[in-house]
Parts: C-alpha cells; structure tokens; sequence
C-alpha cells in the first residue's frame, strides 16, 4: 500500500515554544491530507482537512490560529502547534487521501508531542 | 451528523479461537465506506478491512470478515484463529461523503496464549 511518513516521530519542547511538525506521503501525490490528534487511549479525533494550494478546513471546536496547517506541494503538509502549552500534549497522526484509490486514507506512524 | 459505536471497550480472546467485535453507526447517506482499523502498541494505523455500503457481499480479507448489516446500520469484525499479533486496539470507522473519516471510540482486543 501507499506510504506516509511523519516527522518527528517525537519531540518535546518547553511551553511557549512552536513545533512543527511533517506528513509527507512518499509514493503519490495527496491533494487532500487530513490531520488527527489522538490522546491517551481514546479514539482518533479529527483536527483539520489540508487541501494543497489553499486553505484548510478546521472542524469545530479546533482553533486555527492555534494549529497552524500548510499543504505546500502534493506530497508535503505540515502542521505547526504555536505557543504550545502542556494541554497540547498528545499524538498527532496525519493521513493522505491517493487520487487513485479514493475510498482509503494512508495513516502516518505519529508524532508524539510533549510540552513541558 | 454521522456517528460510530463501539460498545467493547475490551474483549479477550483465546489464541486460535473466534472473536467478534461490534460496531453501529448512524448516518442519513446511502453511500458509503466503513472500514475496520488496527492499531497496535506501535500506534500505526493499519487498515484491515473496508465495505463499500452498496455490495452486499461481505468483504472478507483472510482471516478477517464482517457481517455489514445495512438496514440495521452494523458492521462487526470476525477474526477467526486469533493469533498473538492481533492484540491491538481496533477501531469502526465511517467515510463520509467529504472524505472525512469517523472513528469509533475503540475496541481493546487481548489474546490469551
């Protein structure tokens, strides 16, 4: 199947502090990634709809100021937490959507962010 | 708005025996995607089964089937001669008409050596 990578797998950093963080899908292009926040042993939440060349589309209650969301080129989105703080703590996990194959999104492995 | 249940926070299983997971959902769509997720300690998301909501023949992938009952808005996991390496959590999840993916709150799958 399709690939999808995220960058950093991890990373903790002091509050206050933005993190960026990559979903590149490897081996096609994704005109629509979709970006998730998991937190301890509970379901997959989703964040945003990143959809190259324009905006975002933010489900409620996400604060887009806050989760920063750039789909750049068809194979790279990135996701920047600004200002973190410790409540922003949790596993994101960005998916792809290939073209080719519509009906199934291609999950990244994660990145686990801790704000101290 | 489209919703997805599961009501087994954890199952347990014996090794090479037959377990079946339970999900409904609600949804005013007539077509759709539901798929089954595994997501093991590793935390990768591994696709495992999907359904398109228009076939009626249940999709089967080796030892993983469903039973997609559309009228009455279900869609169970059977995994037959459990292994070790099925423990994971496994999630119901919906597709709507926009792309996005719906999960359930998961199921937390334990097998018993």
């Amino acid at each position: 199947g399709a690939v999808v990578s995220q960058h950093p797998s991890w990373v903790i950093c002091k509050s206050g502090t933005s993190v960026k963080i990559e979903c590149r899908s490897l081996d096609f292009q994704a005109t629509t990634m979709f970006w998730y926040r998991q937190f301890p042993k509970q379901s997959l939440m989703l964040m945003a709809t990143s959809n190259e060349g324009s905006k975002a589309t933010y489900e409620q209650g996400v604060e887009k100021d806050k989760f920063l969301i750039n789909h750049a080129s068809l194979t790279l989105s990135t996701l920047t937490v600004t200002s973190a703080h410790p409540e922003d703590s949790s596993f994101y996990i960005c998916s792809a959507r290939d073209p080719g194959i519509r009906e199934t999104q291609y999950f990244g492995p994660g990145t686990r962010l801790l704000v101290l | 708005a489209q919703t997805v249940t599961q009501s087994q926070p954890e199952m347990s299983v014996q090794e090479a025996e037959t377990v079946t997971l339970s999900c409904t959902y609600d949804t005013s769509e007539s077509d759709y995607y539901l798929f089954w997720y595994k997501q093991p300690p590793s935390r990768q998301m591994i696709l495992v089964i999907r359904q398109e909501a228009y076939k009626q023949q249940n999709a089967t992938e080796n030892r993983f089937s469903v039973n997609f009952q559309k009228a009455a808005k279900s869609f169970s996991l059977k995994i037959s001669d459990s292994q070790l390496g099925d423990a994971a959590m496994y999630f119901c999840a919906y597709r709507t008409r926009d792309d996005k993916i719906i999960f359930g709150k998961g199921t937390r799958l334990h097998i018993l050596p």
